[in-house]
C-alpha cells in the first residue's frame, strides 16, 4: 500500500516569497499517476499539477512539479495572495492515496 | 460537462448506515473511467474511501473496507456508497469524483460539490 508523506505540515511565508512543498512516497510509484490539488476553505480541492510534472488547465507557471520514484515537490514560485491554502499529493491507481497536507499560512 | 451531485441523509445515527448517491450529468457512466468517493472529517485532509468502474471492478481503501460498498446504477447514471457502523469519526464531507484517465496519466478531474454527512444521535 502507498503512503505519502508530505511536509512540512505548515509552511509560513510572505507574498512574493517561494513555497517549496514535499511528497515522499513510501515505495516507488510512477510519476504518471502523481497529482497536486490546492484547496481552499469552503471550496473543493482544485487540480493544480498532474503526471508530477504537467500543470492543468488555467493554473498559473509559477506552479510547477517535480520528482520521479518516491520524492516529488510541488513549487510556487512567488506566493500570491491567492495561493494561501491547503496542498495535497495524490497518487492514483487502483487506490487513490492522499498525502496529509501541507498547510501555506500568510508570516 | 461533467458534473456530480452527492444526495443523501446529512445526519446519520450511531452505529446506523450512511448512504449516500452521486447522480452524474454530461457523461455516462457506461462510457468508461473510475468513480468514487473521497471524505473529509472537518479541518482534516482529504481520505479516499472507494472506487468502481462501470465493469464492476471496485477497489476499497483498505482501512474502511469492511465497512464499505459501493455500487454502480448506470441506467440511472448513479452511484452510491454505503458505510456501515458510523461513529462520531464518520462525520465528514463526502464527495463523490471521477478518475481521469488518458493513455499516459490520470488524475481527478471532476468533484462533485460536497455534502457534510454528521453522525450524532
Amino acid at each position: 500500500e502507498v503512503v505519502l508523506t508530505q511536509s512540512p505540515g505548515t509552511l509560513s511565508l510572505s507574498a512574493g516569497e517561494r513555497a517549496t512543498l514535499s511528497c515522499r512516497a513510501n515505495q516507488s510509484v510512477s510519476s504518471s499517476f502523481l497529482a497536486w490539488y490546492q484547496q481552499k476553505p469552503g471550496q473543493t480541492p482544485r487540480l493544480l499539477i498532474y503526471g508530477a510534472s504537467s500543470r492543468a488547465t488555467g493554473i498559473p507557471d509559477r506552479f510547477s512539479g517535480t520528482g520521479s520514484g518516491t520524492d516529488f515537490t510541488l513549487t510556487i514560485t512567488r506566493l500570491e495572495p491567492e495561493d494561501f491554502a491547503v496542498y495535497y499529493c495524490q497518487h492514483l491507481t487502483r487506490s487513490w492515496t492522499f498525502g496529509q497536507g501541507t498547510k501555506v499560512e500568510i508570516k | 460537462q461533467v458534473q456530480l451531485q452527492e444526495s443523501g441523509p446529512g445526519l446519520v445515527k450511531p452505529s446506523e448506515t450512511l448512504s449516500l448517491t452521486c447522480t452524474v450529468s454530461g457523461y455516462s457512466l457506461s462510457s468508461g473511467y473510475y468513480w468514487g468517493w473521497i471524505r473529509q472529517p472537518p479541518g482534516k485532509g482529504l481520505e479516499w474511501i472507494a472506487n468502481i468502474h462501470h465493469s464492476g471492478t471496485i477497489n476499497y481503501n483498505p482501512s474502511l473496507k469492511s465497512r464499505v460498498t459501493i455500487s454502480v446504477d448506470t441506467s440511472k447514471n448513479q452511484f452510491s456508497l454505503k458505510l456501515s457502523s458510523v461513529t462520531a469519526a464518520d462525520t465528514a464531507v463526502y464527495y463523490c469524483v471521477r478518475r481521469y484517465c488518458s493513455a499516459v496519466t490520470c488524475y481527478i478531474d471532476n468533484w462533485g460539490q460536497g455534502t457534510l454527512v454528521t453522525v450524532s444521535s
